[in-house]
């Protein structure tokens, strides 16, 4: 079946240094999403990219989509605590329109 | 955006009794989903709850164990039956509000701990 894989599956930094995190699907997606979710907390929605080779930002955020649609990355500038957190890609997957498929999610912890 | 109200936020079972996990969302959608997410692990679909219909299960998930309803747009069950240990988990309800390829809304969770 299709598979959502993210490396690295933790990441520990200073405060200040940047952060990425990325993700692959093994066919193609219609969609990514990501996800953050804070110790404790549920996952809530950061963006979704759709079309190939897409990025978009978000203050300190950048989020890429592959041009193949299959590999995706969001990259943190500058961390700060309130970062911390469980970065979640989530696949759609171009077959169906019926499942979304979340990777295993990287574990960022910041370093004050 | 939709606001989910999930409870109960947490619960200490003994095995063999059944917990019913409740969804309320603050307006009808169409979409509704019941994740489990183990400690430190992804979140896993379990099934896909339909109104008016039988709930659609994912592989390595059976109506037995998991039965659902969907009595309208805006609320669902999930029951975990006949609980071991093993079940011991995060259960997540996640709406959709315009289809798949659009952000999902998860609630608040519901951290089971079976004893």
């Amino acid at each position: 079946g299709q598979q959502v894989m993210q490396i690295p599956q933790y990441q520990h930094v200073q405060e200040g240094e940047d952060f990425t995190t990325y993700c692959n699907s093994s066919t193609t997606l219609s969609n990514i999403q990501w996800y953050k979710q804070r110790p404790g907390g549920h996952p809530v929605f950061l963006i979704q990219l759709v079309k190939s080779g897409e990025v978009k930002k978000q203050k300190r955020l950048t989020f890429q989509f592959g041009e193949a649609k299959k590999n995706s990355s969001l990259h943190i500038t500058a961390t700060q605590t309130t970062d911390v957190g469980t970065y979640f890609c989530a696949g759609l997957r171009s077959t169906s329109y019926d499942k979304v498929i979340f990777g295993p999610g990287t574990s960022l912890s910041v370093i004050p | 955006s939709a606001v989910i109200s999930q409870k109960p936020s947490r619960d200490i079972c003994q095995r063999g009794t059944s917990l019913t996990i409740q969804c309320q969302v603050d307006s009808q959608v169409t979409m509704m989903f019941w994740y489990r997410q183990q400690p430190g692990q992804s979140l896993t679909l379990i099934a896909t709850a339909n109104q008016g219909s039988e709930a659609t299960y994912e592989s390595g998930f059976v109506i037995d164990k998991f039965p659902i309803s969907r009595p309208n747009l805006t609320f669902s069950t999930l029951t975990v039956s006949n609980m071991s240990p093993e079940d011991s988990s995060i259960y997540l309800c996640s709406v959709c509000l315009q289809g798949m390829n659009t952000e999902a809304f998860f609630g608040q969770g519901t951290r089971l701990t079976v004893v």
